[in-house]
């Protein structure tokens, strides 16, 4: 398997723009997770989704960002208008399951995010 | 809810010799703790787990980790560094049934030749 897949590596974009980041997760992996990494915070889970349904989205900051995972082989995290302050570099993950042997998360290479 | 601490921000070892990373939970459950490292501008890899089975766990790369419930630690060793293995380390705890990953701050390795 090729692993969980994330697109762009790298995102540079002005204050304000629209930037769509894109994920595919691990084949007949049921849960997928939005990370963000900075500095500050260090990893942040964003959302995450069961069976391409949004289950819980409490870490996502602001109205700004939202994803969707239309179906088990691709989701989008989007952030609209984008600012300084989301240079960040988001991280995607996959999992089988929640508990028990299952319950390991596979990690994208991440998108770096630049807002200038 | 659970955390992590680790221990140390930083750690230099001398190519060949031992490395150990430290971590301590808190955990309201009987934790799942996983190892995970980051190598500069790469995803996060899993080098280890540990799911309440047995309190050794081996890893990839020649990594070990013991999870000790009576000093909450969870400390990640390999007897003999190498240059790869320059990277930085999370270690990781979730409760039971519990989807959130509580991340450490990570502990960054330097290996000298």
């Amino acid at each position: 398997d090729a692993g969980v897949i994330q697109s762009p590596r790298h995102e540079v974009t002005e204050m304000g723009q629209e930037v769509t980041l894109r994920c595919k997760p691990i084949s007949g992996h049921d849960y997928l997770f939005w990370y963000r990494q900075t500095m500050m915070r260090g990893l942040e889970l964003l959302i995450y989704f069961n069976n391409n349904v949004p289950i819980d989205d409490s870490g996502m900051p602001e109205d700004r960002f939202s994803a969707k995972m239309p179906n088990a082989s691709f989701s989008t995290l989007k952030i609209q208008p984008s600012e300084p302050r989301d240079s960040a570099v988001y991280f995607c993950a996959s999992s089988l399951g929640l508990a028990g042997d299952h319950y390991e998360q596979y990690f994208g290479p991440g998108t770096r995010l630049t807002v200038t | 809810a659970q955390s992590v601490t680790q221990l140390d921000s930083h750690v230099s070892v001398s190519e060949g010799t031992p490395v150990l990373l430290r971590c301590n939970y808190s955990s309201s459950y009987s934790p799942s703790l996983f190892w995970y490292v980051q190598h500069p501008n790469k995803g996060l890899q899993l080098l280890l787990k540990y799911t309440s089975a047995a309190t050794l766990v081996k890893g990839i790369n020649g990594f070990e980790a013991e999870f000790k419930k009576s000093e909450t630690s969870f400390h990640l060793t390999k007897p003999s560094a190498h240059m790869s293995d320059a990277a930085e380390y999370f270690c990781v705890v979730s409760g039971q049934n519990d989807y959130k990953l509580s991340f450490g701050a990570g502990t960054t390795v330097t290996v000298r030749a």
